[in-house]
């Protein structure tokens, strides 16, 4: 079985801007997780969705958004970007016996200048 | 809160030589996991537990669920060079999971 897939693998912005990732869930899992990761915060929840529904969001301000489509792929999105909104952000699916048996994806880098 | 406290957030150790981390958590939790992180990739799964008193392995690694269900450990037996890398923690709760700061583990060869 593939594993998660995230792209892009890395990305530059300039401040004010927005950015899109996108992930894919290891096929037949249905519920996706993102995931922020810092040297400072370590890895930090932002959110999940199952059936394309949202059934947790993390302490986040409100520029960070997400969504699942009807075939469990999933988007987040950023809107005008800060300084300190560069990080790793890693997708995981599961779709096991329980939410909590995490498969992540290699992650991808966004650094914004 | 919901804090985990990871300890040690560093291993610096011979190769052969057992391992042992713990987490701690201030309140009771039903689902403890421990993941492992290498550079420029995402965590790997290594070990769930879902039972007070569950002593599970995977290998050389073997991680437990504390009684009081506030605390977990892994133990990683007879240390090879590929076992370097970050070791997490986490907890589940709410379809979320919370992590602890990690501990970084180096061996030599």
């Amino acid at each position: 079985k593939a594993g998660v897939t995230q792209t892009p693998r890395y990305l530059i912005k300039t401040r004010g801007q927005q950015v899109t990732l996108s992930c894919s869930p290891i096929s037949g899992h249905r519920s996706v997780s993102w995931y922020q990761q810092t040297p400072g915060q370590g890895l930090q929840f932002l959110f999940e969705y199952f059936s394309e529904t949202q059934r947790n969001k993390g302490n986040f301000p409100g520029r960070f958004s997400g969504r699942q489509f009807s075939n469990s792929r999933s988007e987040m999105n950023v809107s005008t970007l800060e300084l300190g909104d560069s990080a790793l952000y890693l997708c995981a699916s599961s779709g096991g016996t329980s939410v909590y048996e995490q498969y992540f994806g290699p992650g991808t880098r966004l650094t914004v200048t | 809160g919901q804090q985990l406290n990871q300890s040690p957030q560093s291993m610096f150790i011979q190769e052969g030589e057992d391992v042992s981390m713990n987490c701690t958590s201030s309140s009771i939790f039903n689902t403890w996991l421990w993941y492992k992180q290498e550079p420029g990739e995402g965590p790997v799964l290594l070990i769930a537990l879902y039972k007070a008193g569950e002593l599970t392995s995977n290998g050389r690694l073997t991680a437990q669920f504390g009684i009081t269900r506030k605390d977990s450990f892994l133990n990683i037996s007879a240390s090879i060079p590929s076992d370097v890398g970050i070791y997490f923690c986490a907890r589940g709760s709410n379809y979320k999971l919370t992590f602890g700061k990690g501990t970084l583990l180096t061996v030599n060869p």
